[in-house]
């Protein structure tokens, strides 16, 4: 069974409108972490933002947020006002396991496209 | 600054060679991680490290073994190299995971692309 389910392949979005990137995740720790990254056609891989299964807030980083709903399992990303920069895939990861070992899957990916 | 270096960016191996990806991370990281990417199927984990000699299988260890005799560099190694093997392998690092903090992310290498023919 897939941990980390992306559902949409591909978005499209008008720059300085909002944009919300979907993701599910499946586990039975209590302990766990959540991530998006940004993968430019560069191929680096970027880190945005992170959210631990104990925060209570919903995770900020400047134009990124997490909408993290614990008990729906999902973590989405909103980016406000987006950029024609901000075109890229992004990947939502989990993080889980006890400390010393600690798996860190990704999903498939969500490839978006800013529109001037 | 942080780094994950891997030790090629493009590589052609010929199918049944024995094929060696280094990586190596200069952050003291105990934790360590390789990955393929392929179109559509995202990273998928092929196998992980969190301490010196320690290996994990992740979820496609098939085909595919590591090594880690030193803290700072984590060895992929394809035994007998397959055309199915041809794909984008990403190295990445991350320091032990603390639940509440946010320094929790994977640092990446640039990535070795792996033609098999």
């Amino acid at each position: 069974a897939q941990k980390i389910t992306q559902t949409q392949p591909g978005m499209f979005v008008q720059e300085k409108e909002a944009v919300t990137l979907d993701c599910t995740y499946d586990t039975s720790d209590q302990s766990y972490g959540l991530f998006w990254y940004k993968q430019p056609s560069s191929g680096e891989m970027i880190f945005l933002i992170y959210q631990g299964s104990y925060d209570e807030q919903n995770a900020t980083e400047g134009r990124y947020s997490l909408n993290f709903q614990k008990a729906r399992k999902s973590a989405n990303l909103v980016i406000s006002a987006s950029q024609l920069g901000d075109s890229a895939m992004y990947f939502c990861a989990m993080r889980e396991g006890r400390a010393g070992y600690q798996k860190v899957t990704f999903g498939t990916g969500t490839k978006l496209q800013v529109i001037p | 600054d942080v780094k994950v270096t891997q030790s090629s960016r493009y590589l052609v191996k010929r199918t049944g060679e024995k094929v060696f990806l280094e990586c190596v991370q200069d952050m003291d990281h105990e934790n360590m991680f390789w990955y393929r990417q392929d179109p559509g199927l995202g990273l998928r984990l092929i196998y992980f490290s969190y301490d010196v000699k320690m290996k994990e299988k992740g979820d496609i260890p098939e085909g595919y073994s590591v090594s880690r005799e030193k803290k700072e560099r984590f060895s992929l190694i394809l035994e007998s190299a397959s055309t199915n093997q041809t794909s984008m392998y990403l190295c990445a690092s991350s320091p032990t995971f603390s639940g509440r903090s946010r320094y929790n992310e994977q640092f990446f290498g640039p990535g070795t692309r792996l033609t098999v023919l």
